[in-house]
């Protein structure tokens, strides 16, 4: 149980498109999502938290006009970066905070690697 | 804002032996969580603690949640080759709240 699924998982574009990555919970419900970005042998840098039905809460220095999240419903959350530059490459990976059972425990999708040409 | 110190950053250990690290923090959490990741992949949940003192095993792991809610360690025993990887602690405060993470720990484990 608690799978996160995320699509596509690479990604190459060219500057100046948008892409969009979905990140599903396949067999629980969440309110609440989780959008990170991690640069090559660093920690996890969280950008926004997503509720579903409400606006997403941004980080300090995330642009919410670049990176827009959508959590339409409690099982389906998505991240669109908008006309896309070279220094947005970088591995996204999303998270998942159940709605049942333990406090705070987040469980992740598999990431997605994206490539600005 | 709150920040986990993760140690140590590296480890290098021969297969069959054990292994430990630890996170502390200047803040006080209400939830320590160990996670693994491998190359290319999203993190993996391992062990979550919920209650100061508390000690949890999962297989060849055990993690404890400090006394004091500021710390938290995690050993593995007999390690194998698999064991590779990159663990990151996790502190949480409250449901739906973000999580704050340590800076990772790379365990190399020769065959």
């Amino acid at each position: 149980g608690a799978v996160v699924s995320q699509h596509p998982s690479w990604v190459i574009c060219k500057s100046g498109t948008s892409v969009k990555i979905e990140c599903r919970s396949l067999d629980f419900q969440a309110t609440t999502m989780f959008w990170y970005r991690q640069f090559p042998k660093q920690s996890l840098m969280l950008m926004a938290t997503s509720n579903e039905g409400s606006k997403a809460t941004y980080e300090q220095g995330v642009e919410k006009d670049k990176f827009l999240i959508n959590h339409a419903s409690l099982t389906l959350s998505t991240l669109t970066v908008t006309s896309a530059h070279p220094e947005d490459s970088s591995f996204y990976i999303c998270s998942a905070e159940p709605d049942f059972g333990g406090y705070n425990e987040q469980f992740f999708g598999p990431g997605t690697r994206l490539t600005v040409l | 804002g709150q920040q986990l110190n993760q140690s140590p950053q590296s480890m290098f250990i021969q297969e069959g032996e054990d292994v430990s690290m630890n996170c502390t923090s200047s803040s006080i959490f209400n939830t320590w969580l160990w996670y693994k990741q491998d190359p290319g992949e999203g993190p993996v949940l391992l062990i979550a603690l919920y209650k100061a003192g508390e000690l949890t095993s999962n297989g060849r792991l055990t993690a404890q949640f400090g006394i004091t809610r500021k710390d938290s360690f995690l050993n593995i025993s007999a390690s194998i080759p698999s064991d590779v990887g990159i663990y990151f602690c996790a502190g949480g405060e409250t449901s739906g709240s973000r999580l704050t993470f340590g800076e990772g720990t790379q365990l190399t484990v020769n065959p």
